[in-house]
């Protein structure tokens, strides 16, 4: 199993142009998230989906789109890139916990590593 | 508002120390609990995952306990190592939040020199 696989690993945007980071699972998780990482902010949870054809947003959903057409896909699209949207990237999916004998562990990938110039 | 908290933010012993770091919730009404490790560039890695009815995990030196009546969790590092050097999260499932979403600490960044 690959586990929670993101690309890019490292990408360089200027003010105003859009881009797609890509997030694939293949453990068959019910729910995937993406958050986004900044130095003295921590974690901060983006949008989120608990299953495909649902998604809803986190906490810091303005600039960003998702949809999610299948399980194992959830893309994070940015829609006009701005320098505040530099960040670390994390897309993360676990099983529902209403999975009978599923403890909701999360599982992460390694990161997208975004820079807007 | 439910939050976590970690402290210390920063640590650094010897190697051979045994360690604690501590993380508090706001509210005992939780899921599970989850200590995460996250190397410098890299994502985060799972290390235990209490869940509500339990009172501790272990998986090899670590050891994570719960106690939700005080809001707190602590993980404990026997024996530490350079190698455990890295930023250790903790995040919590509350019950009643948005199914799935979990809240995270800063974290603790662990330094073990030789």
């Amino acid at each position: 199993n690959a586990g929670v696989t993101q690309t890019p690993k490292f990408q360089v945007l200027k003010t105003g142009q859009s881009m797609t980071l890509q997030c694939a699972q293949d453990m068959n998780h019910e729910y995937m998230s993406w958050y986004r990482q900044d130095p003295g902010m921590g974690l901060r949870l983006i949008h989120y989906s608990v299953g495909a054809g649902i998604t809803d947003q986190g906490e810091v959903p303005n600039g960003y789109n998702v949809s999610r057409s299948t399980t194992e896909d959830f893309p994070l699209r940015l829609l006009s890139a701005a320098p505040s949207q530099t960040s670390v990237y994390f897309c993360a999916s676990s099983y529902s916990i209403l999975r009978t004998g599923n403890t909701g562990e999360l599982f992460f990938g390694e990161g997208s590593r975004l820079t807007v110039l | 508002k439910q939050e976590v908290t970690q402290i210390p933010a920063a640590l650094s012993v010897p190697e051979g120390e045994n360690l604690v770091l501590n993380c508090s919730f706001t509210d005992s009404a939780i899921y599970n609990l989850q200590w995460f490790r996250q190397d410098p560039g890299k994502g985060l890695t799972s290390l235990l995952l209490i869940q509500s009815s339990q009172r501790e995990q272990t998986s090899g030196r670590l050891n994570a306990s719960l106690d939700k009546s005080s809001g707190r969790s602590t993980l404990y590092i026997a024996a530490s190592q350079p190698g455990d050097s890295a930023t250790y999260l903790c995040a919590v499932l509350y019950r009643g939040s948005t199914l799935g979403r979990l809240y995270f600490g800063r974290g603790t960044q662990l330094t073990v020199w030789p």
